[in-house]
């Protein structure tokens, strides 16, 4: 089991829905990233938040909402979103005090598909 | 054009026997390199991180090299195991890239055979 826990694992929506992903992390970590992962290709950020503020947004469309309530949990909240948004979304959490070299800890993910 | 470039894209080995996975990239000025293995449906998972100034790190049966001049790095797998069967990710991080942003690799997937 990992140290950062994914819900729900699975999750189909219609593109009319409102979901929301959740990630919780009890590492003491202040940076936690949002990833997502089509098959066979490599993760690709999406979201960065450190101490709770959000750093990076690698331009990603309106229909995806994060939120970081407290420096544990890290929502994402979807909405209206596409067949083509289907995908394993990751979540990631490290700790900036040790710098560049500080080791990404995943989460195994929500497999979410849009129907 | 990615900056991180893996080979092979996928390899088929039998158990018991060793093979060596290699990240070439172009990231420059480097901060560390890092390998991933990520298991079909899952997280991936850390196995070394190395900085300028490391040429060898290892984890178990895996050592991953680095050479910073040549930009190129290796992981090796030791008496591969069926649980070797993975996705193995190759990222690379730069001092000027911003803080949190990472370059992935393609991955090459290692499959163990009985």
């Amino acid at each position: 089991d990992t140290e950062v826990t994914q819900t729900p694992k699975h999750l189909v929506m219609g593109m009319t829905n409102k979901k929301s992903l959740k990630c919780e992390q009890h590492m003491g970590h202040r940076a936690m990233y949002w990833y997502k992962q089509k098959a066979k290709k490599p993760p690709e950020l999406m979201f960065v938040y450190s101490y709770e503020k959000l750093s990076i947004n690698e331009s990603v469309p309106s229909r995806f909402s994060p939120e970081c309530p407290n420096s544990s949990l890290l929502n994402l909240h979807l909405h209206a979103l596409q067949p083509e948004d289907s995908a394993l979304y990751l979540c990631a959490s490290s700790n900036p005090r040790t710098g560049r070299n500080s080791p990404l800890h995943f989460g195994n993910g929500t497999r979410l598909t849009v129907t | 054009k990615n900056q991180v470039e893996q080979s092979p894209q996928s390899l088929i080995i039998l158990e018991g026997k060793n093979c060596t996975l290699q990240c070439n990239y172009t990231v420059s000025p480097f901060s560390n390199l890092r390998w991933y293995k990520q298991d079909t449906g899952r997280g991936p998972v850390s196995l070394t991180i190395m900085t300028f100034s490391e040429n060898t790190k290892s984890n178990g049966r895996y050592t991953a090299t680095l050479d910073a001049d040549t930009k190129q790095s290796s992981l090796h797998i030791t008496a591969s195991q069926l649980s070797d069967s993975a996705s193995y990710i190759c990222v690379v991080s730069g001092t000027t890239d911003s803080w949190g942003k990472l370059q992935f690799g393609a991955g090459t997937q290692v499959v163990v055979t009985p």
